[in-house]
This record gives C-alpha cells, structure tokens and sequence, in this order.
C-alpha cells in the first residue's frame, strides 16, 4: 500500500538546468495535484489534474509544465530551473468523487536551485 | 478567491497545556470544508480534523478540536492535553463544496513546539 510516491525526494540543480518530478499513486484516483511549500506562505497549488489526459493551472504556475498521460503518474517538470524554485514541492491525489474524498500526500521532493 | 490566515507564525506551550491556534478564512461561498493539517519534521502531511460548513457542530478527534465560527469566518484548532510529538507545523486549509478539482488552499502555517 505505497500510496502516492514521489521521486526523487532530494535534487540540487545548477540555474538553466532541467529535470522532471515524479509522482506516481497506485490508489485509482482520479484527481492529482502539484504544491509547492514555501516559509511562510504555506502551500500553493501549481498545477493539477482532473483525469488522465487532462491538466490545469493552479495559483502558481510560471516556470512549470505538466503531463498526466498514465492515470497513476502526474510529472511536474521544470525546463529551466531558477533559484525562486528551491522549495519543497509535494503531489497529491484525491478520488475526485461528487464532494470531498480525501487527499492522500506524497512526502515531498526538496528541491534546491543554485 | 479563498484566502487563509493564520496570524500566529509561531507557538510554544508546556507539555500537557491546552493551546489554540487561530485561522481565518474570506469566502463568498455557504458549502465548503476547512481542515487541519499536522506536519512533523518527517515533512508528512497528516489530516488532524475536518469540518464541514453546513455542520454546526463543532468537529472533534480525541485531543484535538476546533471552534467553528461560520459568520465570524473563524476555524480555530484546541490541542489539550499537549505531547511532545504534538511539535509541528500546523496549516489551516479550505476547499470548496463543488464539483471538480478539490483544490485546497492553505494558511500560511503556525510552528507549534510543545516543550518538556
């Protein structure tokens, strides 16, 4: 029961670099998100995913891409990585039925730009 | 758009004190879900209560309740009986009662320690 699964869950990158998060849940949910977490600001929504095939753009979206071409994996890249991205970045999912079901979280990629 | 605050940045009581955090919320809207979030130094976000907006009823799990105040757009969390691993960050969040994506937004957090 691994829930959802993020990778890595430590990265540094140099400015100008690319690399690409991976969250993978194996719960059939339909829903995904993307957060970033920042001191004193909490937890902001990047980008998120109503089902397979389909992403939106969240409060905090420049500098960001996604894809969800899997039901179970939701992949967060950053083409050109700024040091205004170091952050903890958390996924999550949710059943995505009629109402509230519930937010299973991953346990977070620290990601550090340089 | 939902705004949360949560103006306490940090907090520090006795072990087996009771303490309150404070969390308010700006909406237009009458159905939604406030929640409780706990996350320890393991960077873990655990759900530590929930309530809905049409429930008067305050929610409650064990130690751990909240003061709903829906006119006063007020959601505050009591801890009694504190214990060392009650040490975390804490965010308040609010989620609309709709259809489509469930997106939460979060307070900006308090970091509660509880101290021997």
């Amino acid at each position: 029961n691994a829930g959802v699964t993020q990778t890595p869950k430590f990265r540094v990158l140099k400015t100008g670099q690319s690399m690409t998060l991976l969250c993978a849940q194996d719960m059939n949910h339909e829903y995904m998100y993307w957060y970033r977490q920042d001191p004193g600001m909490g937890l902001r929504l990047i980008h998120y995913s109503v089902g397979e095939g389909t992403t939106a753009k969240g409060e905090v979206p420049d500098g960001y891409n996604v894809s969800r071409l899997k039901k179970q994996n939701f992949l967060l890249g950053l083409e050109s990585a700024a040091p205004s991205q170091t952050s903890v970045y958390f996924c999550a999912s949710s059943r995505g039925d009629r109402g509230y079901t519930g937010y299973t979280f991953g346990s977070g990629t620290r990601l550090t730009v340089v | 758009a939902q705004t949360v605050t949560q103006s306490q940045p940090e907090m520090s009581v006795q072990e087996a004190e009771t303490v309150t955090l404070s969390c308010t919320y700006d909406t237009s809207e009458n159905n939604y879900y406030l929640f409780w979030y706990k996350q320890p130094p393991s960077r873990q976000m655990i759900l530590v209560i929930r309530q809905e907006a049409y429930k008067q009823q305050n929610a409650t799990e064990n130690r751990f309740s909240v003061n709903f105040q829906k006119a006063a757009k007020s959601f505050s969390l009591k801890i009694s009986d504190s214990q060392l691993g009650d040490t975390a960050m804490y965010f308040c969040a609010f989620m609309k009662h709709a259809q489509g994506a469930q997106k939460l937004v979060f307070g900006q957090g308090t970091r509660l320690t509880i101290n021997p």
